[in-house]
């Protein structure tokens, strides 16, 4: 159990539709990343926040926002649904900025969203 | 743009078989992560290399930094059906906001 806990674990739904996915950083962690993996494209890189305040952002589409709340809780919303948008969504926390200066991150399990 | 490779991307072997998987990039570092997923499953960490040419051992498992902290190795002895997972790298660059992460080499471990 890595501490880091994201709901929901199954999403299904259609094309056009709008999702929330979930993540509560380990405890004591301030930096929450979100990651995109897909069959054909590994793990990319979409959003990091720290304590609040987004740091850096990969390649996430204007259709997603993410944003991180006062209680470190996390929430990535993903709109306009695709086709293409079918994957497995994680989240990472870690201590710092950029894992405390080491890069380690903790992942959830994962939402698994299909859009269908 | 900092890009992380791996080979080989796929492996299959047999248990009690010793094997190396690679990760290489063009970018220096500041450290490295290597991750080890099952399938519906998030990444796990299984270790952090920090100095260049360091080497450090996880049971059968061994992880070797570039002396230019370009690229890393991984390699496991004697393997086993448990072994079997996605395994990934990732590089990080202090205070940039991420890691990158290769695409992974994928070990399936017969019994």
């Amino acid at each position: 159990d890595s501490g880091v806990t994201q709901t929901p674990k199954h999403l299904i739904t259609a094309t056009g539709q709008r999702v929330t996915l979930r993540c509560s950083p380990r405890s004591g962690d301030l930096s929450v990343y979100w990651y995109q993996q897909s069959l054909d494209q590994g793990l990319q890189f979409l959003i990091q926040y720290y304590n609040g305040e987004e740091r850096a952002k990969g390649n996430i589409l204007e259709r997603f926002s993410a944003q991180q709340f006062p209680d470190l809780h996390s929430e990535l919303n993903l709109s306009s649904l695709e086709l293409g948008d079918s994957a497995l969504y994680f989240c990472a926390s870690s201590v710092g900025t950029s894992g405390g200066g080491t890069g380690e991150l903790f992942f959830g399990e994962g939402s698994r969203l299909t859009v269908l | 743009t900092q890009l992380l490779e791996q080979s080989p991307q796929f492996l299959s072997i047999q248990e009690g078989e010793n094997l190396t998987v690679y990760c290489n990039s063009s970018s220096v570092f500041s450290s490295l992560q290597w991750y080890r997923q099952e399938p519906g499953e998030g990444p796990v960490l299984l270790v952090t290399v920090v100095t260049g040419g360091e080497v450090k051992k996880l049971k059968r498992l061994t992880f070797q930094f570039g002396d230019a902290r370009k690229d890393s190795s991984l390699h496991i002895t004697a393997a086993q059906p448990g072994d079997t997972g996605l395994y990934l790298c990732a590089g990080a660059v202090a205070n940039a906001g991420k890691s990158t992460f290769g695409d992974g080499t994928t070990l399936t471990v017969k019994p």
